[in-house]
């Protein structure tokens, strides 16, 4: 059984361009978790997804962030308009249920230049 | 008040010290609650759950205290394998969200 999958490990943009981060749940998982951890930071939360439904999207920045996760293929966090500020780890997780621990995939390290 | 709140540490320890993290946390109405570990740059891995009841796995004891509202991890017979930065996770009551803690670093040293 697959563990959570995420690609691109490492994905450099310049400035000003669009970042797309995919996210592969665990078979049989149906919720989805983005995190972001900035160098020597702890994860913070981002948004919660079931299929086809965005459940909490409260720590999602308002403007140039967006989140999906189809009933089919993967998750997607997209970032527009990328800065240098948004330069960090991106973590997925997965769970098979609401309140059941979370499985991570090993992260996206996005870098703008 | 920060939802999850985590003593960030370091602990420095030798190897074969028993040590003990606790975490607080805000939403009396929450119902699940773990013990995540994250080596540096890698992705954080489930350690153990929580339960009410306390529960244990090997060195690693778990403990639960609702009318505090904290949990706590306790390591028995440190290993240098054990260093790492533990994070306290604990879920909401409406969206179910998991909200990590800061995470405690140790450092478990010969």
């Amino acid at each position: 059984n697959a563990g959570v999958m995420q690609n691109p490990r490492h994905l450099v943009r310049r400035r000003g361009q669009e970042a797309r981060l995919r996210c592969s749940p665990m078979k049989g998982h149906s919720h989805v978790y983005w995190y972001r951890q900035l160098p020597e930071e702890g994860l913070k939360f981002m948004v919660y997804l079931q299929k086809e439904n965005i459940i909490d999207e409260s720590g999602m920045p308002k403007e140039r962030f967006s989140a999906e996760f189809p009933k089919e293929g993967p998750s997607i966090l997209r970032i527009q308009q990328v800065v240098r500020g948004d330069s960090a780890a991106y973590f997925c997780a997965s769970s098979p249920e609401m309140g059941t621990e979370a499985f991570f995939g090993q992260g996206t390290r996005l870098t703008v230049v | 008040r920060k939802e999850v709140e985590q003593d960030p540490g370091p602990f420095n320890v030798p190897e074969g010290a028993t040590v003990a993290f606790n975490c607080t946390y805000s939403n009396s109405a929450s119902q699940s609650f773990f013990w995540y570990r994250q080596d540096c740059r890698k992705e954080p891995k489930l350690l153990m759950s929580v339960y009410s009841s306390g529960n244990e796995d090997g060195r690693f004891t778990a403990q639960l205290n609702r009318a505090s509202q904290y949990i706590s991890l306790l390591i028995r017979d440190s290993k240098l394998s054990d260093s790492a930065t533990y994070l306290c996770v604990v879920n909401g009551y409406n969206t179910d969200k998991l909200i990590f803690g800061t995470g405690t670093r140790l450092q478990v040293f010969p």
